[in-house]
């Protein structure tokens, strides 16, 4: 079953728009949710993350939305450039120390110039 | 990137074959765990290790052995292989509910 829920699939935008990718969990359990960056013929890179006691977190553009009540989170990806095409993964991971990372199923972003 | 080496890179190998991967780090870190990467499934967690000789199953460990004899090395062995394990294999490390690091991963062909 899986943990955390990716969508879409897919994602085509144009150069200078915003990228939006939404992710959905069940287990409340989870307290740390980052978003991984790959590029093809890498291994996953941390992006940004984000903890359930803020709402928000920014770093340049790249920005994470979290609703705890609704138990979903989202990343923004502003002012889109060609570079930015890889395929993002959400995850999730609870505070028993392990940081066992439950990963959605990818989403491939192609920002077109 | 941080000190993580995935050897071999790429792999072919017959069914019913035994099939040795290795993650090697640098970087002292307590946690490492392999993960599997295929189209439509995202990263699956496969076994993971929390210390020397403390090995535990993630959600796709049939088929899967680890060992982990030194702080630094972290084994995935498949015993038997099959065409259902063709993927690619990702370890990673972390110091705990914070940032995991991950390799360049391992193509493995299963023929």
């Amino acid at each position: 079953q899986q943990q955390v829920k990716q969508s879409p699939q897919s994602l085509i935008v144009q150069k200078g728009g915003i990228s939006i990718i939404n992710c959905a969990y069940e287990n409340t359990a989870f307290d740390y949710f980052p978003w991984y960056q790959q590029f093809p013929g890498k291994g996953p890179a941390l992006l940004i993350a984000i903890r359930p006691d803020v709402s928000e977190k920014k770093e340049g553009r790249f920005t994470i939305s979290f609703n705890k009540s609704a138990k979903q989170f989202s990343l923004h990806i502003m002012d889109s450039q060609p570079g930015d095409s890889a395929t993002y993964f959400c995850a999730a991971s609870m505070r028993d120390g392990n940081n066992r990372l439950a990963f959605g199923k990818g989403n491939q972003v192609v920002v077109i110039p | 990137d941080a000190g993580i080496t995935q050897s071999p890179r790429h792999k072919v190998t017959e069914t019913g074959t035994p099939v040795t991967l290795r993650c090697h780090q640098t970087e002292n870190h307590r946690y490492m765990y392999w993960y599997r990467q295929d189209p439509g499934h995202g990263l699956r967690l496969i076994h993971y290790s929390y210390g020397v000789k403390d090995t535990d199953k993630g959600e796709v460990s049939d088929g899967y052995s680890v060992s982990r004899s030194k702080t630094e090395d972290f084994l995935l062995t498949l015993e038997s292989a099959t065409s259902s394990q063709t993927s690619v294999y990702f370890c990673a490390i972390s110091e705990g509910n914070t940032e995991a690091f991950f390799g360049q991963g391992t193509r493995l062909t299963v023929v």
